[in-house]
Parts: C-alpha cells; sequence; structure tokens
C-alpha cells in the first residue's frame, strides 16, 4: 500500500512570508496528525483530524498557523505569517480507526531566513 | 509538551553489541511505543506495548513496561551499522475515540563497524 505523501519535501523562506504544506495520508485512514519536530527534538502534535473534524489542535499556534482537512483525505497545514522559530520538520502522520499505530511521511523541512 | 525523557541522549556502540535504550513518562498511558527516525527521514513504527503488558518482542527488539515506575526500556540486540538513527518513545492515550502520541526526547545511535 501506498505511504503517507508529503509535499514540498524541501522549502525555503523569508520570514514574514506564507508558506503551505500538503498531505495525503494512506487510504482509509480516517485520522491525520500535522506534527513539528524541531532540530534535536521530538515531533510535537500540532493538529489531529478525525475524518474533517478537528481532535486537538491545543498546541496549534492559531494566531498564524491554520490547517483544514477537506473531504476528510489531503489536508494542508499553513503558516502565515513565518517566523524564525518555525524552522523545523513538518511531519505528517494517519493512522486507522483500528489501530493506534501512526503511519508518517517524509515530512517537509522548512528554514526561515 | 513533551511527554517521556529518554535516556541516554546518545549512545555510540559496535556492531554486534547490545543497545539498551530507556523512557520515562509522567501521566498514565493507555500503550507505549517506540519508533525509528533515519537522518532526514520520516518516523518508522518498530513496537507497541499496551499498558497491561510488560514485555514484548519483535525480532532483535524487546520492549518492557514498567507502569508504576512510569518508565520503559528498549533493547536492540546484535545491532548492525544500519540500526543507526534516533530512537522516540511515545506514549498514546486516547481523545475521545481518536489516539493519540506524545514524543519524548530521543536517544541518538551510532553502530560503527
Amino acid at each position: 500500500e501506498a505511504g503517507v505523501a508529503q509535499s514540498p519535501r524541501y522549502k525555503i523562506i523569508e520570514k514574514r512570508q506564507s508558506v503551505a504544506f500538503w498531505c495525503n495520508p494512506i487510504s482509509g485512514h480516517a485520522t491525520l496528525y500535522w506534527y513539528q519536530q524541531i532540530l534535536g527534538q521530538g515531533p510535537k502534535l500540532l493538529i489531529q483530524f478525525q475524518n474533517n473534524g478537528v481532535v486537538d489542535d491545543s498546541q496549534l499556534p492559531k494566531d498564524r498557523f491554520s490547517a483544514e482537512r477537506l473531504k476528510g483525505v489531503d489536508s494542508t497545514l499553513k503558516i502565515q505569517p513565518a517566523k524564525l522559530e518555525d524552522s523545523a520538520v513538518y511531519l505528517c502522520a494517519s493512522s486507522s480507526g483500528f489501530s493506534d499505530t501512526q503511519y508518517f511521511g517524509p515530512g517537509t523541512r522548512l528554514t526561515v531566513l | 509538551s513533551q511527554q517521556g525523557e529518554e535516556d541516554p541522549q546518545a549512545l555510540s556502540i559496535q556492531e554486534g553489541e547490545n543497545a539498551t535504550m530507556n523512557c520515562s513518562y509522567k501521566t498514565s498511558i493507555n500503550n507505549l511505543q517506540w519508533y525509528r527516525q533515519n537522518s532526514g527521514r520520516g518516523l518508522v513504527h518498530l513496537i507497541l506495548i499496551r499498558s497491561n503488558e510488560r514485555e514484548k518482542h519483535s525480532g532483535r527488539l524487546r520492549v518492557t513496561l514498567d507502569t508504576s515506575k512510569k518508565s520503559s526500556s528498549l533493547l536492540i540486540t546484535a545491532s548492525r551499522a544500519a540500526d543507526t538513527a534516533s530512537y522516540f518513545c511515545a506514549t498514546g492515550s486516547y481523545t475521545g475515540t481518536a489516539s493519540k502520541l506524545t514524543f519524548g526526547t530521543g536517544t541518538r545511535l551510532q553502530v560503527t563497524l
């Protein structure tokens, strides 16, 4: 089966610019997660979707970050405007309703200059 | 926020030796999982142990869980150069009907020939 797809793989922007990341989960997986992983740290959950609905966005900086999951499949994560501290790898993961295991995409490495 | 603290932060061993990584956490959990991350790549699920289990094996991996001490350990036996990666523990809990993972800080394992 195809894995979680993410694009782009790399992105370099200047501070105050906006950026968007895209994720396509494994087919049939109802739950989709976005994580932020700063260099040298573990992934931190930003937002969790169950189908179309948001389950947990308690750690999403809502003044600058937004995310949506259209039709319960693909998802986009947007940052506007970006700050230097947003430099990180953004990971997307998905899981089925019957499993606690999450499957991760390759991530998008964002550098904010 | 990081739930798990891993020890050691970095570990260097020779091929054929065993590697042991420890994870401590703070709150009650439903399960504990271990993931591997190769440099610049996404995370790969290794093994899951539920809160009512004490030990689990998968190939060269052995995981133990002590819920009274809120700690877990991952043992990799007969290590190989290909095991070089960062290893993360993640505690699993439920948010309504959806499962959620909180990752630790990771252990960087270097296996030399």
